[in-house]
């Protein structure tokens, strides 16, 4: 079965710091993966998503960066952190044109900005 | 005409109620609605989703209602307990595209 990883769980960071953010998928091959944002209370905003190695669509422009090096690792990462980043960011995948629709999420990751 | 429109934003239900949370959309392009629960502090699970071919879909106490020609659908919990406390969203996909999300609605259901 297939199951989606993110680490680290939490994450507390000074503002100006960099950031990475990881995930990964087991169990399933060329996902596509994706990255949202959960403010406070509030929806998911899609922030990024890959169809494939290196193949990164950004959904809205802002101080984060995506990257996929890997089949089934997606990082999130940002050079200088802003208040405004703190969220709960999640990974997602699904399996793409090869395999279905259905979107599956990770267990998150909580940022602090302070 | 992306957007999909969910209400209410809260709701509070007795145990053993009906709730019912309803969403609508413009886009008839999209072919495929989802719904995920969210647990705080948990990543949203996909709870059941429907295609517009069929009008109704029902997985134990729940229940997905698709209206194509008012363009809306709703979730409706039969029975409901304490342990559906969550948030839930309501989605939509176009093709292969991306989904689009509703903003959520906070259910507590009180014992």
């Amino acid at each position: 079965s297939q199951t989606i990883h993110q680490w680290p769980a939490t994450l507390v960071q000074p503002v100006g710091s960099p950031l990475s953010l990881e995930c990964t998928v087991e169990g399933t091959s060329n996902p596509n993966l994706y990255w949202y944002r959960q403010a406070a209370g509030r929806g998911l905003q899609l922030l990024f998503y890959s169809v494939g190695i290196g193949q990164i669509s950004s959904e809205v422009p802002q101080n984060l960066s995506a990257s996929r090096p890997q089949d089934r690792q997606f990082i999130l990462s940002s050079k200088k952190l802003l208040l405004s980043d703190s969220g709960f960011y999640l990974c997602a995948w699904s399996p793409g044109l090869a395999g279905g629709i259905e979107q599956f999420f990770g267990p998150g990751t909580r940022l602090t900005v302070l | 005409q992306q957007q999909v429109k969910q209400s209410p934003q809260s709701l509070i239900v007795q145990k053993g109620g009906i709730s019912i949370i309803n969403c609508a959309y413009e886009n008839t392009a999209f072919d495929y609605f989802p719904w995920y629960q969210q647990f705080p502090g948990k990543g949203p699970a996909l709870l059941i989703a429907i295609r517009p071919d069929v009008s109704e879909k029902k997985e134990g106490r729940f229940t997905i209602s698709f209206n194509k020609s008012a363009k809306q659908f709703s979730l409706h919990i039969m029975d409901s307990q304490p342990g559906d406390s969550a948030t839930y969203f309501c989605a939509a996909l176009a093709g292969y595209s991306t989904l689009t999300f509703g903003k959520g609605t906070m259910l507590l259901v009180s014992p």
